[in-house]
């Protein structure tokens, strides 16, 4: 079955910047959408259509994607971005998957 | 203000049935594809099917077709998610949540989750 990988942690100090990856060999067919789920909270999406934001999400929070991997960013990271983070993209028609997710950490 | 609103925390022996819910208000509920996300203790976001309300054309992962059942009543703006025989293994956190208009909009509102408890 389909899979998207990221790194199970990444660790950053405040101010710093913060990359999150995700690889997946039909990454260059389908859009990939970003996650942000802080403890014992729902997911919240921070990103659509690979860079889009949605309104009310900091400026802070950017994304990009090149070939099999996109790429979340962000930049200026503060102690409230402390969260996992989950990658989702399709895996063919009304079909997704998500990442295997990533701890960011704010030292 | 566009919400979705899961029942209550479940507790069930194995074998038994569940039928979960998931209320939408705020919006057009039959214009909107309703997808579950099941959440196991620690772990991460697995994706379970997606419900477009009106017509009922529902797909499915490949790991929860014959597992679990996606259900909606439009008339009544509500998705379901359904066992018919519970394992301890479906002990988890359930979520439902709003595609967005576009395919392309992700997933822009969640439910609250619900928590599903089997154990004998």
């Amino acid at each position: 079955s389909y899979e998207l990988t990221q790194p199970p942690s990444v660790s950053v100090s405040p101010g710093q910047t913060a990359r999150i990856t995700c690889s997946g060999d039909a990454l260059p067919k389908h859009y990939a959408y970003w996650y942000q789920q802080k403890p014992g909270q729902a997911p919240v999406l921070v990103i659509y259509k690979d860079s889009e934001r949605p309104s009310g999400i900091p400026e802070r929070f950017s994304g990009s994607s090149s070939g099999t991997t996109v790429t979340l960013t962000i930049s200026g990271v503060q102690a409230e971005d402390e969260a996992d983070y989950y990658c989702q993209s399709a895996d063919s028609s009304e079909t997704y998957v998500f990442g295997t997710g990533t701890k960011v950490s704010v030292l | 203000e566009v919400q979705l609103v899961q029942s209550g925390a479940e507790v069930k022996k194995p074998g038994e049935s569940l039928k979960i819910s998931c209320k939408g208000s705020g919006y057009r509920f039959t214009n909107y594809w309703i997808g579950w996300v099941r959440q196991m203790p620690g772990k991460g976001l697995e994706w379970m099917g997606i419900i477009y309300p009106g017509d009922s054309d529902t797909r499915y992962s490949p790991s929860f077709q014959g597992q679990v059942t996606i259900s909606a009543d439009k008339s009544i703006t509500t998705a379901y998610l359904q066992w018919s025989s519970l394992k301890a293994s479906d002990t988890a956190m359930y979520y439902c949540a709003r595609r967005g208009y576009r395919a392309e909009d992700g997933m822009d509102v969640w439910g609250q989750g619900t928590t599903v408890t089997v154990s004998s």
